[in-house]
Order: C-alpha cells, then structure tokens, then sequence
C-alpha cells in the first residue's frame, strides 16, 4: 500500500526557517517524480515545486522560488521542503505527493499533509 | 503560473449528472493530455478521480469521466450519490510545472 506521511510543520515566526518531510512506503521512490502542494486554510490547492526521480531537476512555483528549496534522500525513503524567508502568505497546509516516472506523469497519491503557520 | 478557471460551485439532486470545467489556456490543458482531477472532502487529503484526462484509478466509480476540447477540461458525474457532495479540483501539467483550477464546490441536493 503506498504511504506518504508528512512532519515537520509547526509556527515559525514571519523571515524564519522551517523543514517539513514526507516518509515514503510501500513503492520505490527512486522511481518516480515527487511534488508538493500546499493549501491555505479554506482556499484551493497550489503547487509549489516537483523534483525528478533522481533529484537532479527541480522546479518551483514563482510565489516560492528562491526561498524554498526541494530534495530528496531516495536510500531513506524521505522527501524535503526546506523554507526560508517565511511569510504570513506561506500559511498553509503542506502535501506530498507521488508523481509518475515521467515529468508529465499526473500525481496520484497524496499524503494527509503537515500544517506550516507563519505568524508572530 | 495562471491558476485555472473553474465554476465556484455546481450542484444536482440525486441520480442526475453534473458537469464542471476547467479552463486555462494552450500552455497548460491546451496543450498537453495531462489534466487530473481530485476529489477533496472536509478535513480530508485530495483523491486523485481521473488522469490524462479520460482515464479512471483503479477503484473510481466509472460514474466519474473526464473528457478535453480545446483549453478546457471537464469533469462529468453521472448518477449523483450523497458521497460525491466535495470540492472538486482539476490540474494540468504546464511543461515545467503544474497548475491547479481554483475549485468547485460540488453539493448533492
């Protein structure tokens, strides 16, 4: 059964840090391309940025590009979100989710998703 | 990076059919077959209902179909059931990224 399980939310103060992860089972993630997509609470979900299956190519949406920064540890199953230079409007709900084998590939399973507040 | 457009809200009585769009442009639905759809209940993670725009998971009701014309997707359900009352969301790939529809509201009168 495929698992994604997000952690690593939490407060964090308006400019500080945070990294979330996301444990991978039940699949060979070196196979596949990942993303992640974040939902503000009671708005419609946004993608935020991929990375391939062997985490050479990376992509981010334009709101977070330069902040964020994607990665992967295939051997431990885990998958990163590090975010910089957080903002009030980073507030949301963070999901995984598993990609496909191709760049193209529509996302299928997701995780339940970790909360990130950015307030002071 | 456009989100895509979709209808707020859309409603039907059981047994009935209701169709929702999803329109973007030829960077993104236009020109790729890779538009999906999820299906969002309170409180819940999104569940993927269709990809490469006509295709169903294993496990979806075939009551769920997808169909594409030009820039806009659209998502079809046919007999109605009180389950399918959720927020629905369609994606499409963008060439180096993906795009989200802002959501509809699908209520089960």
């Amino acid at each position: 059964e495929v698992q994604l399980v997000e952690s690593g939310g939490g407060l964090v103060q308006p400019g500080g840090s945070l990294r979330v992860s996301c444990a991978a089972s039940g699949f060979t993630l070196s196979g596949y391309w990942m993303h992640w997509v974040r939902q503000a609470p009671g708005k419609g979900l946004v993608w935020v940025s991929r990375i391939s299956s062997g985490g050479s190519s990376t992509t981010y949406a334009d709101s977070v590009k330069g902040r964020f920064t994607v990665s992967r540890d295939n051997d431990k199953n885990t998958l990163y979100l590090q975010m910089n230079s957080l903002r009030a409007e980073d507030t949301a709900v963070y999901y995984c989710l598993r990609g496909g084998p191709y760049s193209n590939s529509c996302p299928d399973y997701w995780g339940q998703g970790t909360l990130v507040t950015v307030s002071s | 990076q456009s989100a895509l457009t979709q209808p707020p809200s859309a409603s039907g009585s059981p047994g009935q059919s209701v169709t929702i769009s999803c329109t973007g442009s030829s960077s993104d639905v236009g020109g790729y077959d890779y538009v999906s759809w999820y299906q969002q209940h309170p409180g819940e993670a999104p569940k993927l209902m269709i990809y490469d725009v006509t295709k169903r998971p294993s496990g979806v009701p075939d009551r769920f179909s997808g169909a594409k014309s030009g820039n806009t997707a659209s998502l079809t359900v046919s007999g109605l059931q009180a389950e399918d009352e959720a927020d629905y969301y369609c994606s499409s790939y963008a060439g180096s990224s993906w795009v989200f529809g802002g959501g509809t509201k699908l209520t089960v009168l």
